[in-house]
């Protein structure tokens, strides 16, 4: 089945710095989505992109489709303390396969020092 | 108003026993969704319906049966729990199958002891 590969895993910064997380998968992705999930809550959608190469911004948040339609990314710059959660990469696969279905990152768990 | 609700929050209980979640949204969308979210926080699909209908069933054990009601309502029973059982679930509905912008429920977090 579809995979994505999310890293890195956890980050510990300091308020103010800029971050930046990453995901790749083994087959085109015809759609790329980043959530933000907040203790004891669901994911919540913040960038959804549709187009190789697109570029979306939400704020301080920055997000990028890859040319390959293998990857993603997303920036958080002059981070706050309520950035802090967890960051999920999702996607939709090419294919009927992917029908119904969204494939999730493994996560990134972003602290942010005051 | 909470746009998809799950109830329980919490769910204890010991292995064996059987237990229910239950799911509502008050979007008007056609597809809902049940995710399990382990340990390490990995979200995987268990089951999908779209106008009451399954169209997808992931390799769950088939102590996991779903039930959508209508198309506002996914249910989640689980026989014989297990130790393994323990996560957290999510539910999530879309306006369709192929929508990309899932609401997601606040979730359930089940301990089997």
């Amino acid at each position: 089945g579809q995979q994505l590969n999310q890293s890195p895993q956890s980050m510990f910064i300091q308020e103010g710095e800029d971050v930046s997380m990453n995901c790749t998968s083994s087959s085109i992705f015809n759609t790329w989505l980043w959530y933000k999930q907040d203790p004891g809550e669901g994911p919540v959608l913040l960038i959804a992109l549709y187009k190789a190469g697109e570029l979306t911004s939400n704020g301080r948040l920055t997000a990028q489709f890859g040319i390959t339609r293998k990857d993603s990314f997303l920036n958080i710059s002059a981070s706050i303390p309520s950035d802090v959660g967890i960051y999920f990469c999702a996607g939709r696969g090419a294919g009927g396969t992917s029908y119904g279905k969204l494939t999730f990152g493994q996560g990134t768990i972003l602290t942010v020092h005051p | 108003d909470t746009a998809v609700s799950q109830t329980p929050k919490y769910l204890v209980t010991q292995m064996g026993n059987d237990k229910s979640i239950k799911c509502e949204q008050n979007l008007g969308h056609d597809t809902m969704y049940w995710y399990k979210q382990d340990s390490k926080k990995f979200l995987k699909i268990m089951f999908s319906y779209n106008n009451k209908e399954l169209i997808i069933n992931e390799t769950v054990p088939n102590r996991f049966s779903p039930k959508s009601p209508d198309k506002a309502h996914l249910n989640l029973h689980i026989n014989s729990l297990e130790l393994g059982d323990s996560a957290v679930y999510f539910c999530a509905s879309s306006q369709d199958p192929m929508s990309y912008g899932y609401t997601f429920g606040s979730g359930t977090r089940l301990t089997v002891v």
